[in-house]
């Protein structure tokens, strides 16, 4: 079992461009959620994607978007991005179709804004 | 408490000392409490999910304990080795927002030989 993978693990962008993050849940899992850590504090919940719709969503603007595949795999997207985008990005996958809660993550991709 | 709160923010043990640190939470709504230990370069580590007052887990030296009443839980480390050196993250998890982890800033913990 491979676990949640990742992809890329760094990237580096410029002000203004759009960003694709992906994710692919650990095998058996059918719940993806995307978090945001910035230096010095703990990650962030921006959303959750469950049956390939969005199930709930933390304070994160517009510019913040997600997609779900039927495989359960995952893209977040970053459009017009800023400075602050700046941080490590991290996905967790679950099982909610199967009622149980506990979250394994990915190792995160950095992304650096310039 | 509105938010997740962890202290001390980092910590230094020698090698073989015991330590504990604390993880306070919202107590209303309390659906579930979560530790992960994360180390540099890794993906962070699920430790235990508690859900019940007075809870205690047990994963070889750590153990961890919980009061919902209050509001907080303690993770403890018994006879510090170097390889326990990460960071440790509580997250809390609530009725009305089942699935969302809300997470505190971690305590760090380096252990030194």
């Amino acid at each position: 079992d491979a676990g949640v993978t990742q992809s890329p693990t760094h990237l580096i962008k410029t002000r203004g461009q759009q960003v694709t993050l992906r994710c692919s849940p650990k095998s058996g899992h059918d719940t993806v959620s995307w978090y945001q850590q910035a230096l010095g504090q703990g990650p962030q919940f921006i959303f959750q994607y469950y049956e390939e719709e969005e199930r709930q969503r933390g304070n994160f603007p517009d510019r913040f978007s997600g997609h779900q595949f039927p495989n359960y795999s995952s893209e977040l997207n970053v459009n017009a991005l800023l400075l602050g985008d700046s941080a490590l990005y991290l996905c967790a996958s679950s099982a909610l179709g199967q009622g149980t809660y506990e979250q394994y993550f990915g190792p995160g991709t950095r992304l650096t804004v310039t | 408490i509105l938010n997740v709160e962890q202290s001390p923010q980092s910590l230094h043990v020698q090698e073989g000392d015991s330590t504990n640190f604390t993880c306070s939470f919202p107590s209303s709504n309390f659906y579930a409490l979560h530790w992960y230990r994360w180390e540099t370069a890794k993906s962070p580590e699920a430790l235990f999910v508690m859900t019940l007052n007075g809870d205690e887990k047990k994963k070889g030296r750590i153990s961890a304990t919980l009061n919902t009443k209050e509001g907080y839980s303690y993770l403890y480390i018994k006879g510090s080795q170097p390889e326990d050196s990460a960071t440790y993250l509580c997250a809390f998890m609530t009725t009305d927002s089942w699935g969302k982890l809300q997470f505190g800033a971690g305590t760090q913990v380096v252990v030194t030989p």
